[in-house]
């Protein structure tokens, strides 16, 4: 079985420019969650998503930042215009979430993005 | 707010060596508890999965305690070896949310040295 995936490994822009990172969850995972560390700090929360709905946004920094999850399947975070504090690596993460007690979320390796 | 603070941030053993990491977390009130590793470069692997009601966990050489009503997980690390060097980290599955975010420590870079 395929586990999460994340498209780009790495991205390199401009400050102004856009970027858009996109995650492919495990099959048969309804909850898809965006996670983020900057450098020097602790992974953090963005959002998650159940199936396609927004169920919890509040980790998102500002509204520069969009996600999407069309159709419940993959899902994009755009980053537009990108800030130079935007820097670090953006994980998603799925899960089944049958109970909350038990749910384990798998993680994808990461997109490193660097604005320079 | 829920905060998890991980101590040492770094460690460096010999091969052998029993060793601990130390995982604290400001509000009991979770759902769950979860130890992960990540190697350089790759995304997070989950090691353990403690629920709110259980004090203990175990996995091969790996062994991970809970005391919820002092805030505290310890992960213990038995015979260590060199392919255990990698970042640990700690996050809770704090009550006060959705329950949808996992709040992680800063992690705890161990090295083991042959």
């Amino acid at each position: 079985e395929a586990g999460v995936t994340q498209f780009p490994s790495h991205s390199v822009i401009e400050k102004g420019q856009t970027v858009t990172l996109r995650c492919d969850p495990i099959s048969g995972h309804d909850n898809l969650y965006w996670y983020r560390r900057v450098m020097g700090k602790e992974i953090k929360f963005l959002l998650h998503f159940v199936k396609e709905s927004k169920q919890d946004e509040s980790g998102m920094p500002n509204n520069r930042f969009l996600a999407e999850r069309t159709g419940g399947t993959y899902s994009t975070l755009k980053v537009q215009p990108a800030e130079l504090e935007d820097s670090g690596v953006y994980f998603c993460a799925s899960s089944q979430r049958l109970a909350l007690s038990t749910d384990t979320q798998y993680f994808g390796p990461g997109t490193r993005l660097t604005v320079l | 707010k829920q905060e998890v603070t991980q101590i040492p941030a770094a460690l460096s053993v010999p091969e052998g060596e029993n060793l601990v990491l130390n995982c604290s977390f400001t509000d009991s009130a979770i759902y769950n508890l979860q130890w992960f590793r990540q190697d350089p470069g790759k995304g997070l692997t989950s090691l353990l999965l403690i629920q709110s009601s259980q004090r203990e966990q175990t996995s091969g050489r790996l062994n991970a305690s809970l005391d919820k009503s002092s805030g505290r997980s310890t992960l213990y690390i038995a015979a260590s070896q060199p392919g255990d060097s990698a970042t640990y980290l700690c996050a809770v599955r704090p009550a006060e949310t959705s329950g949808s975010r996992l709040t992680f420590g800063e992690g705890t870079q161990l090295t083991v040295n042959p």
